[in-house]
């Protein structure tokens, strides 16, 4: 069955250091991924979305993720966090024998940040 | 842009009660979804509508649950007759078409008791 991994529940670190969530799917073929962020109290929003192209996208606020298609990986990253970064994130996959508008989630990753 | 409805934004039943659930999508989103997100876990599809036709319902319940999008607008989600396992977020999202990328609303928390 298709899967989405995400190796992380919870994260804790302080501001301005690195963070890196990693995500893996079990999908074939093509696939569009997807990285979801969830703030205390607000709406899932999207992050970042990978299509095709540079393997490399840019989102918003500073995130930014790497698709490695021998890996099966989409890992998001961000070279210094703030506070205002803790929140839940999660990677999506559409693809594989998926209709084109089914997207699976992730587990999340708690990410929380200190002062 | 208003962002997509949903009302209620709580709710506490018993088990073996109905409830349902509103989802008003952005102006224009022609895709509908509605999703389970569990405690611990990502959301998981339950069903899809392309203007007022079901898309993809295969992870419905349909022995309890049931959603219809009469008008190609609003949508309602029914759960009948509740379980504790039903206790969950229900999000709905939408989207211009079918393209993965879409637009969520703040789901409504519903706990089964």
């Amino acid at each position: 069955a298709q899967s989405v991994s995400q190796h992380n529940h919870h994260v804790i670190l302080s501001e301005a250091a690195s963070l890196e969530l990693g995500c893996n799917y079990s999908y074939g073929g093509t696939v569009n991924l997807f990285w979801y962020v969830q703030y205390p109290g607000q709406h899932l929003q999207l992050l970042l979305k990978y299509f095709s192209g540079d393997p490399l996208v840019k989102g918003i606020k500073g995130f930014e993720a790497e698709f490695i298609k021998s890996k099966f990986s989409f890992n998001l990253r961000k070279p210094s966090v703030q506070w205002s970064d803790t929140a839940e994130y999660f990677c999506a996959v559409n693809g594989g024998t998926d209709s084109w508008g089914k997207l699976q989630f992730g587990a999340g990753t708690q990410v929380v940040v200190t002062p | 842009e208003a962002g997509v409805a949903q009302s209620p934004r709580y709710k506490i039943i018993e088990k073996r009660q109905s409830v349902a659930f509103w989802c008003n999508p952005i102006s224009g989103h022609a895709t509908l979804y509605w999703y389970q997100q569990i405690l611990g876990q990502g959301p998981k599809l339950l069903i899809q509508f392309q203007n007022n036709g079901v898309v993809d319902d295969s992870q419905l319940p349909k022995d309890r649950f049931s959603a219809e999008r009469l008008k190609g607008v609003d949508s309602t989600l029914k759960i009948q007759p509740a379980k504790l396992e039903d206790s969950a977020v229900y999000l709905c999202a939408s989207s211009l078409d079918q393209s993965p990328g879409r637009y969520f609303g703040p789901g409504t928390r519903l706990t089964v008791t």
